[in-house]
Order: structure tokens, then C-alpha cells, then sequence
């Protein structure tokens, strides 16, 4: 079946550590997203990705980096410098051509850090 | 910039009640504009979208007219079941280049039997 796979589901940190999410889609996708979600608010843009080897700043970017070496690959590290990053993160894909752009998104991971 | 304006929550109803959820959005020229749900503890799952002025969007029940007078989307369902208990998201997407989605703060629906 074809899907986005995150991982892992709940993810437990201490503060000052990087921390690294997987998203993974066999869907053929060319742009891949990363947004972020909090408690009674609607989903930000972190990064997104249009293809291979490039990749753009959302809204709130500063504190997490990423890489997309791999067309089915977009992993998000949470870095030391976010200051609030207990969050829902939810990864995203898309066709890049055809005009609805509909995102497809996964199953996302619950990061703590304390 | 483009912002997307939805109804607040939560909203509770009896099992069978008609359900309406607002959502309104500005933005400049012909967005797409979309219905995400989200079950508890999972990702967002489309639900239903329109690409165009005048365009239905349905699924599962749900329906949403693009109103291009009133830059309106809203959610409606004839019968809620328990199982639609969830929280909706009201999104819009430009057709021109940019394919970042605009989400609405989304409403959380609860269905009791």
C-alpha cells in the first residue's frame, strides 16, 4: 500500500539533545512538508521541499534543520536551539504538477522534551 | 497574506443533528480550497476539496460549496454519526506556484449518541 510512514509515534527527550524525525512516502511524490502542531491551533510550515536536493523555510524554521537526499526521504532534526519543541509534527507530501496540489499527510509523531 | 477563518470550537451534537461549520478565508486570485479531518492521536485526512468557483466538494456524507461572493467553504452533513467525532481543518492552497497550504485553527466536533 502505498502511504507516508513517520517514526517513531512518541518521542522522548531531554532538553539541550538534537533529535532527528523520519518521514518516509512511496507515493512517488516530488514536494515533501513538515508542519507543526500545538494544542487548539491550526498546522505551521517548518520546511517543505519541491524536490531532490532543495528545500525552503516555512514560517517558524528557526531551531530544526532538514535534508532531502532522497526523493522518498525527508527527515526534520529538532535541534538545541528551538525553544519550545514539545509539539505534534505531522510530514506531508504532494505532486508538484496538476493544479490541486492535494497533501497527503502521515500519521505524525509526538515530540516531548523536558 | 492569505488566512483561513473557521468557526471556533468545540462543538457538540446529538447523534442524526445537521452539521454546518463555517469556514471563510482572503486570499488574492482562485485558490483550491480543502476539508481536512483529524481522528484523535492521528494525522490529517482529506476529507473533501474544490478547485474552482461554484465546485462541490463530497465525501462520507460531507459536502462544502466554493463561494467565490462570500470566499466561504463551509462544512455541512445532513445526519452526524458518533464516528465523526474529530477535529476539521478548513485549508487553501494558490494554484500559481506556491504550494503552501493555509490552515484554519480547526474545529473540534463532538457526536454524542
Amino acid at each position: 500500500d502505498g502511504g507516508i510512514t513517520q517514526s517513531p509515534k512518541y518521542l522522548f527527550r531531554k532538553e539541550g539533545q538534537n533529535v532527528t524525525l523520519s518521514c518516509e512516502q512511496n507515493l512517488n511524490h516530488d514536494a515533501m512538508y513538515w508542519y507543526r502542531q500545538d494544542p487548539g491551533q491550526g498546522l505551521r510550515l517548518i520546511y517543505y521541499s519541491q524536490i531532490v536536493n532543495d528545500f525552503q523555510k516555512g514560517d517558524i524554521a528557526e531551531g530544526y534543520s532538514v535534508s532531502r537526499e532522497k526523493k522518498e526521504s525527508f527527515p526534520l532534526t529538532v535541534t538545541s536551539a528551538q525553544k519550545n519543541p514539545t509539539a505534534f509534527y505531522l510530514c506531508a507530501s504532494s505532486f508538484n504538477r496538476g493544479r490541486s496540489y492535494e497533501q497527503y499527510f502521515g500519521p505524525g509523531t509526538r515530540l516531548t522534551v523536558t | 497574506g492569505d488566512s483561513v477563518t473557521q468557526m471556533e470550537g468545540p462543538v457538540t451534537l446529538s447523534e442524526e443533528a445537521f452539521l454546518t461549520i463555517n469556514c471563510t478565508y482572503t486570499a488574492t486570485g482562485y485558490p483550491s480550497l480543502f476539508w481536512y479531518v483529524q481522528y484523535p492521536g492521528e494525522g490529517l485526512q482529506l476529507l473533501l476539496k474544490a478547485t474552482k468557483a461554484d465546485d462541490k466538494g463530497s465525501n462520507k456524507g460531507f459536502e462544502a460549496t466554493y463561494r467565490k461572493e462570500t470566499t466561504s467553504f463551509h462544512l455541512e452533513k445532513g445526519s452526524v454519526q458518533v464516528s465523526d467525532s474529530a477535529v476539521y481543518f478548513c485549508a487553501l492552497l494558490h494554484n500559481f506556484g506556491n504550494e503552501k497550504l493555509t490552515f484554519g485553527t480547526g474545529t473540534r466536533l463532538t457526536i454524542i449518541p
